[in-house]
């Protein structure tokens, strides 16, 4: 168990429905992540967020967005779904986002767009 | 191109023995760290072990060691006395200081344990 909990566990949504992800970091980590990893895509970072403030952006669409909020639990939101969303969705968490920081990743959130 | 390649989509050990799982990675940023992750089929990615760029000795943590090449920018993970529970998904990753913020991941390597 790596302290980082996400929820839920797995989503099954329809094309153009919106749907939102929860994370809560390790106790005392700052530093938020968000991944996606799809069979053709392969784990891809999405977005990052360090004490509520947006920090880093990887390949997320416009139609994703994500937030942290001052208990440091993050949520991504995902709008307009279209098939190609259904993945298996990552969060992690670290210290304070240094390069030589573990990340730790929770248990994933798989989401179904049918 | 890619910054992190693995070479061996899949591959079979026996029980008790030892396997290598390759990692070759792209970079001109001389400080980076560098990641094992081991998914299992029930999906959650596992922190195995890490390997600094200016770290003088190769990692380990219990079966799990890392074979660090640094000139030849290689990075292979050596698991040890192999175990059922070892079958899984195996992915090397990186951070490069100069966006650490981005943790990029290879293809992964299936590794299946043979009894």
């Amino acid at each position: 168990d790596s302290g980082v909990t996400q929820t839920p566990k797995h989503l099954i949504t329809a094309t153009g429905q919106r749907v939102t992800l929860r994370c809560s970091p390790r106790s005392g980590d700052l530093s938020v992540y968000w991944y996606q990893q799809s069979l053709d895509q392969g784990l891809q970072f999405l977005i990052q967020y360090y004490n509520g403030e947006e920090r880093a952006k990887g390949n997320i669409l416009e139609r994703f967005s994500a937030q942290q909020f001052p208990d440091l639990h993050s949520e991504l939101n995902l709008s307009s779904l279209e098939l190609g969303d259904s993945a298996l969705y990552f969060c992690a968490s670290s210290t304070a986002g240094g390069p030589q920081e573990t990340q730790y990743f929770g248990p994933g959130t798989r989401l179904l767009v049918l | 191109a890619q910054k992190i390649t693995q070479t061996q989509p899949g591959m079979f050990v026996q029980e008790k023995e030892a396997v290598t799982l390759d990692c070759t990675y792209d970079t001109s940023d001389p400080s980076y760290g560098l990641f094992w992750y081991k998914q299992p089929s029930s999906g959650e990615m596992i922190f195995l072990i890490y390997q600094g760029s200016y770290d003088q000795q190769n990692a380990t943590e219990g079966r799990y060691s890392l074979n660090f090449q640094k000139a030849r920018k290689s990075a292979n993970l050596v698991i040890s006395a192999s175990q059922l529970g070892d079958s899984a998904m195996y992915f090397c990753a990186m951070r490069e200081k100069t966006s650490y913020d981005k943790v990029i991941f290879g293809p992964g390597t299936s590794l299946s344990v043979i009894p």
